[in-house]
């Protein structure tokens, strides 16, 4: 089992929809998770960081967190062609003061207008 | 706003030669991480430096080493390129907790031949 798992996609909305990204994760001591996006031939830039169960939103973005059933998700509202990329989960390892990240293989996502 | 910087964007050296991939932080950040990313296998961590002169290896360090003599610049080393070692390589940089988010440089592509 991988340590945090994607569907790789693509995943295709129409521009106007509600994209909606998905990430499982097996270590349960993990603290903090994060939400990157990732242009074709560019570097991961961070979208969305959340640490505490339930919702967390900035703009049209809303991160989900349940660790109870070890789930990571992502929602982009009013989806633009802009918006498609690829869609990295991060989970971090690290104990409090130490930071290492463990990535997901990435969900392409893609918004037609 | 945070920089990472990467000495090239895109290198090609022969089989056996000597690599060597400089990255540079401007944030004074404590953490600094090698990775690489290849299409299906996501972001692999290569190596990783918590500090000034320390280093730890990350999930598949063989065949790399690294060096951190100041805080600022931390480089990967190929010791004798080998053409598996074709890959985008990325550095990235933290600050020590971990709730911090990482930084990523801008990628160096590198070919093998």
């Amino acid at each position: 089992q991988k340590e945090v798992e994607q569907n790789s996609g693509p995943l295709s909305v129409p521009e106007g929809a509600i994209a909606s990204l998905n990430c499982t994760y097996s270590d349960r001591v993990s603290q903090s998770f994060f939400w990157y996006r990732q242009y074709s031939g560019k570097s991961p830039e961070l979208i969305m960081s959340i640490y505490s169960n339930g919702d967390k939103e900035d703009g049209r973005f809303t991160a989900q967190l349940n660790k109870a059933s070890q789930y990571v998700s992502l929602l982009i509202r009013d989806s633009q062609p802009s918006d498609s990329a690829t869609y990295l989960c991060a989970v971090n390892k690290g104990n409090t003061g130490f930071q290492k990240l463990v990535f997901g293989t990435g969900t392409r996502l893609l918004v037609s207008p | 706003d945070v920089k990472v910087t990467q000495s090239s964007r895109y290198l090609v050296k022969r089989t056996g030669e000597k690599v060597f991939l400089e990255c540079v932080q401007d944030m004074d950040h404590e953490n600094m991480f090698w990775y690489r990313q290849d299409p299906g296998l996501g972001l692999r961590l290569i190596y990783f430096s918590y500090d000034v002169k320390m280093k730890e290896k990350g999930d598949i360090p063989e065949g790399y080493s690294v060096s951190r003599e100041k805080k600022e610049r931390f480089s990967l080393i190929l010791e004798s390129a080998s053409t598996n070692q074709t890959s985008m390589y990325l550095c990235a940089s933290s600050p020590g907790d971990y709730k911090e988010t990482q930084y990523f440089g801008p990628g160096t592509r590198l070919l093998v031949l």
